[in-house]
């Protein structure tokens, strides 16, 4: 079993949508969660960054850790085409940030 | 968040030279890190580096192939030795936050013909 898992899409969805993005991970003791956007040809950039259970939101975008579950989501409201992009979750443990695979997301006028 | 720059920002390498990428950061960070993305992947570290100790290499990754300098708290470089087409990929740093955040350079693309 993998220590992140990601569905790599892709997703397709109209302009205006609400997205969700989701990953499981293996490792009850992982503590602090984050979601990264990364454009084509670009390092990936840090969304969101979570410590506990629960919902953080900024702007259009929420981040929810459900530890009990080992689950995690990034909803995207009012998706634009500016959000096209390959997202991925990431983990940290054992000193070192895992990676999910990435969800390919493109948003479409 | 840190602003990281990396150079270069791609390079067409022949089979058997070796590049060096750099990677400079506008603050003093104590952790540093080396990644491989090849196309359509996701990432996969190479190493951890921390100013003033020897780099740690994760399993399948070997100094020998990936040595890495790290001389102050705010540059570190990767050397690709011996480069196969194989090596052909996205290479990029990136450093740890104050909260185990971690921000990524914008990638060095290197192609190995």
């Amino acid at each position: 079993q993998k220590e992140v898992e990601q569905d790599p899409g892709p997703l397709s969805v109209p302009e205006g949508a609400i997205v969700s993005l989701n990953c499981t991970y293996s490792n009850s003791a992982f503590q602090y969660f984050m979601w990264y956007r990364q454009y084509s040809r670009k390092g990936p950039e840090l969304l969101m960054y979570t410590y506990s259970s629960g919902n953080k939101e900024d702007g259009r975008f929420t981040a929810q850790v459900d530890k009990s579950s080992k689950y995690i989501s990034l909803f995207i409201r009012d998706s634009q085409p500016s959000d096209s992009a390959t997202y991925l979750c990431a983990i940290w443990g054992a000193d070192k940030l895992i990676f999910g695979t990435g969800t390919r997301l493109q948003v479409f006028p | 968040s840190a602003v990281i720059s990396q150079k270069p920002s791609r390079d067409i390498c022949q089979r058997g030279t070796s590049l060096t990428i750099q990677c400079q950061v506008d603050s003093q960070v104590t952790m540093m890190f080396w990644y491989r993305q090849q196309p359509g992947q996701s990432l996969t570290l190479i190493a951890t580096a921390n100013q003033g100790s020897e780099a740690t290499y994760e399993s399948g990754f070997v100094i020998d192939k990936f040595p890495i300098s790290r001389p102050n708290l705010t540059f570190s470089t990767l050397t690709v030795s011996n480069m196969s087409p194989e090596d052909s990929s996205i290479y990029l740093c990136s450093v740890l936050g104050q909260g185990n955040e971690q921000y990524f350079g914008p990638g060095t693309r290197l192609t190995v013909t």
